[in-house]
């Protein structure tokens, strides 16, 4: 399977824990996007890489959470001193600009649920 | 404020009956507007991209189509394995191409 994989897929842990996800692209899309999405909305943007480069941070994204993209590969968000209003899904998409294209697909994993308690 | 709405909320259809899911907004330029489809507890599967008003594009039983102010997913003699979240997003030109979504319109179909 050439999808987007994100691991883990569900992640338990405490209020004031850090946590980790990882997200890996399809292998040839150069951006990278995460989404958080909670029960009954549509996912919102959080930040966007093209190649290894941050190109955009949503006012969602706090100073709890950073986002790397090393290599311009596999992606990683962290969560510092989570709190309760974290608990949602968080989606990786990956998407490739063709050279003149009018824009491009993005393609999502199957996200990362967490859960703080 | 760039915005997506998606009505109805809710849809309850029976099996073979046919029904449209609107997708209304209000964007600053549109690049592309987007459907997708979301199972429970999984990620968003993409469906069809749309870039102009007149455009229409079909697969299987699902047909969309784009005005210069909403777009309608029609579901044509639906099964219940059409039963799903079903999400309308667009992408704004000047922006990094990250996309706005709607809530969603969550389909069952009963047989």
């Amino acid at each position: 399977d050439t999808g987007v994989s994100q691991n883990p897929r569900h992640k338990i842990t405490k209020r004031g824990q850090n946590v980790t996800f990882r997200c890996d692209p399809i292998s040839e899309h150069n951006r990278l996007y995460w989404y958080r999405q909670t029960l009954g909305q549509g996912p919102e943007f959080l930040t966007y890489f093209q190649n290894e480069a941050q190109l955009e941070k949503s006012r969602l994204l706090s100073d709890r959470f950073s986002a790397e993209r090393p290599k311009g590969s596999f992606s990683t968000l962290e969560i510092q001193r989570t709190e309760q209003g974290d608990s949602a899904m968080y989606l990786c998409a990956s998407s490739s600009r063709t050279s003149g294209g009018l824009t491009d697909t993005q393609y999502f994993g199957p996200g990362t649920r967490l859960t703080v308690l | 404020e760039d915005q997506v709405t998606q009505s109805p909320e809710a849809l309850r259809l029976q099996e073979g009956e046919s029904s449209s899911l609107n997708c209304s907004y209000t964007v600053s330029g549109l690049r592309g507007l987007f459907w997708y489809r979301q199972d429970p507890g999984k990620g968003p599967e993409f469906l069809f991209t749309l870039y102009s008003a007149g455009e229409e594009k079909e697969k299987e039983r699902l047909k969309a189509t784009l005005t210069k102010k909403e777009s309608f997913l029609h579901i044509t003699a639906p099964k219940p394995e059409d039963s799903a979240t079903y999400l309308c997003a667009v992408q704004v030109g000047g922006s990094q191409g990250n996309l706005i979504f709607g809530k969603g319109t969550k389909l069952s179909v009963k047989p």
